[in-house]
């Protein structure tokens, strides 16, 4: 399976502020998402990011919200852009498929302030 | 949009008890995937099923993908303290797509 970092971990920002959040993956993969977990929640799908192209939003996210983009087939960076404490939540980085596996980062937490 | 309907929602048990928890949704999915999730940490992968009913263990747990490609159980044999986490279901749709289910909140008295 492969292998994601996903930085920084935790993080603390003022309301109306930008994060950029970022995950790299071990090997060369075609299919990279973006998953929300809002506190004491499950996981809601934001995007999936396509390598070359723009991302494919889910239904209640937005690309002037959650921009984000997929240089090449092994990172990716999901950005938070002006923030409300509504926006506290863990942002999960992850892989898919059945030869890749079904793996995920460890998270950013975030808390808007 | 599709749903999973996760229970228990949460589960105490006594340590040496077998545990059971299911998923069940009104969409057909195309794999059926449980994880486990520790605090400060990102779900992590226990089984995945692919066939409809594939029945598939790892260790202690035991997990089945439905007939109907509709639900899935995933049984934990013996439970230990370190059993301890939240475990949800996922269900792939187009594009390998996760659709999760609501979380089951499990406890272990030692």
């Amino acid at each position: 399976s492969a292998v994601i970092s996903q930085k920084p971990s935790r993080d603390i920002c003022q309301r109306g502020t930008s994060l950029t959040i970022q995950c790299q993956v071990d090997s060369q993969v075609t299919m990279m998402f973006w998953y929300r977990q809002q506190p004491g929640q499950s996981l809601t799908l934001i995007a999936t990011a396509n390598q070359g192209s723009e991302a494919t939003y889910e239904s209640g996210f937005v690309i002037d919200k959650f921009p984000i983009s997929r240089p090449n087939l092994t990172f990716s960076t999901l950005t938070v852009s002006n923030m409300s404490p509504e926006d506290s939540s863990i942002y999960l980085c992850s892989v898919a498929g059945s030869f890749i596996g079904y793996t995920f980062g460890s998270g950013t937490r975030l808390t808007v302030v | 949009g599709q749903q999973l309907n996760q229970s228990p929602q949460s589960m105490f048990i006594q340590e040496g008890e077998d545990v059971s928890m299911n998923c069940t949704s009104s969409s057909i999915f195309n794999t059926w995937l449980w994880y486990k999730q520790d605090p400060g940490e990102g779900p992590v992968l226990l089984i995945a099923l692919y066939k409809a009913g594939e029945l598939t263990s790892n260790g202690r747990l035991t997990a089945q993908f439905g007939i109907t490609r509709k639900d899935s159980f995933l049984n934990i044999s013996a439970s230990i303290p370190s059993d301890v986490g939240i475990y949800f279901c996922a269900g792939e749709t187009s594009g390998s797509r996760l659709t999760f289910g609501e979380g089951t909140q499990l406890t272990v008295n030692p």
